[in-house]
């Protein structure tokens, strides 16, 4: 199984600062022949399910606001938030899909500093 | 309104069996392979089992291969998990979730509201 792992394990931003979480594998997600990266990125808010932000690292799920952006390829990826607002304190999770069974980083939480 | 909602969790002795639903509705339930993830208490995310949109292809985690059975009823538009033999490590908020494509692509693109399991003595 593909481990995925997760940095910081939580952080603190002011309103309005950048939050950057990264995610790493233990082998490399890229699929050569159409040169995507299988990884995504979900929100979880306290009591409420995952929510899709980001596939294909770094395109957006319809509806998610463009302060977030993802990055990253091989074993090595970011998921940013611009300018953190209110709404974004949460559990960021990065998951490969590249094969089976599908495995999800730790996880890390968003607080306002 | 497209959703997916959950039914059927609740506390079961160790060695007993429980069975999950998940009814969807606003999409074509037929054409989107369906999975199942869990989290356990304070915990991370597990992937459990996936069925394609046909009910023809099954795939299950080690931690559950040959105690789930996963399956879906097309006509009903319901997704099941057939929980046998449980542990007390299967213990979590069990989620349903909708693949991105029929075949499977193995990301969620829809999750239902999660159904909470407890294996207790």
């Amino acid at each position: 199984d593909i481990v995925m792992t997760q940095s910081p394990d939580s952080l603190a931003v002011s309103l309005g600062e950048r939050a950057t979480i990264n995610c790493k594998s233990s082998q490399s997600v890229l699929f050569s022949s159409n040169n995507k990266n299988y990884l995504a990125w979900y929100q979880q808010k306290p009591g409420q399910p995952p929510k899709l932000l980001i596939y294909w690292t770094s395109t957006r799920e319809s509806g998610v606001p463009d302060r977030f952006s993802g990055s990253g390829s091989g074993t090595e990826f970011t998921l940013t938030i611009s300018s953190l607002q209110a709404e974004d304190v949460a559990v960021y999770y990065c998951q490969q899909y590249y094969s089976r069974p599908p495995t999800f980083g730790p996880g890390t939480k968003v607080d306002i500093k | 309104q497209v959703q997916l909602v959950q039914s059927g969790g609740g506390v079961v002795q160790p060695g007993r069996s429980l069975r999950l639903s998940c009814v969807a509705s606003g999409f074509t339930f037929s054409t989107y392979a369906l999975h199942w993830v869990r989290q356990a208490p304070g915990k991370g995310l597990e992937w459990v089992s996936v069925v394609s949109y046909d009910g023809s292809t099954k795939y299950y985690a080690d931690s559950v291969k040959g105690r789930f059975t996963i399956s879906r009823d097309n006509s009903k538009n319901t997704l099941y998990l057939q929980m046998n033999t449980l542990r007390p490590e299967d213990t979590a908020v069990y989620y349903c979730a909708r693949d991105r494509i029929h075949s499977g692509s193995y990301y969620f693109d829809l999750w239902g509201q999660g159904t909470l399991v407890t294996v207790s003595s």
